[in-house]
């Protein structure tokens, strides 16, 4: 079973309006969580990396959020454009892994209409 | 510029061929990585390096093999063996913890 959720699925937004994705984990004991961009047929690229001490940090229009006790974070896209249609990956790993041992989420994919 | 560069972008394979994947580095990271895309799912970890001359299997290895020669090269064969090799494959790399970098990808086709 997955130790990384996230939802929704995809989701589509109008062109200025804000979103918010949900992560959920099972990952224990907790390291770090990062959220990644994924355009389609490109790289994923890094947003934002919490670790346990961190409950928000912000990137730009990206806002991420994370309640360790709860174990989920969120990330928020303001404003958004249309630029910002691609796929959200939530990345969850623990204490003492190696990048080998990383969760990786399904990812939500967001389209951004006009 | 420093990165990863994936090549090619595009590959086509036929039934019982070995086809491999070419990433290369030049951000000076000890660590390197493969990962394998499939819709609807999360990035799969097929082989990672630490360090030159050493790797390790990750959660999907069967039909996949590795090399690690040089500190920027890190070439994935996908061999005769991997029933279902289409996918999109992802190289990445890293220093320690932090973010890794992403290749931009090959969209490996069975023909």
């Amino acid at each position: 079973k997955n130790q990384v959720e996230q939802s929704p699925q995809s989701l589509i937004i109008l062109e200025g309006k804000n979103c918010t994705l949900q992560c959920n984990y099972t990952v224990s004991p907790f390291s770090n969580l990062r959220w990644y961009k994924q355009d389609t047929g490109r790289g994923p690229v890094s947003l934002t990396i919490m670790t346990f001490s961190e409950n928000t940090k912000s990137n730009g229009r990206y806002t991420a959020t994370l309640d360790a006790d709860t174990k989920q974070s969120s990330l928020h896209i303001t404003a958004s454009q249309l630029s910002d249609s691609a796929s959200y990956i939530c990345v969850v790993s623990a204490l003492g892994d190696s990048w080998g041992k990383l969760q990786f989420g399904a990812g939500t994919q967001v389209v951004v209409t006009p | 510029d420093g990165g990863i560069t994936q090549s090619p972008k595009y590959l086509f394979r036929k039934e019982g061929q070995n086809v491999t994947l070419s990433c290369e580095q030049n951000l000076n990271h000890d660590a390197m990585y493969w990962y394998r895309q499939d819709p609807g799912q999360g990035l799969r970890l097929i082989y990672y390096s630490q360090i030159v001359n050493d790797f390790q299997k990750g959660d999907i290895a069967e039909g996949y093999s590795v090399s690690r020669e040089k500190k920027e090269s890190f070439p994935l064969t996908v061999t005769s063996a991997q029933k279902n090799p289409t996918a999109f494959y992802l190289c990445a790399s890293s220093q320690g913890i932090g973010a890794a970098f992403f290749g931009q990808g090959t969209r490996l086709t069975v023909v």
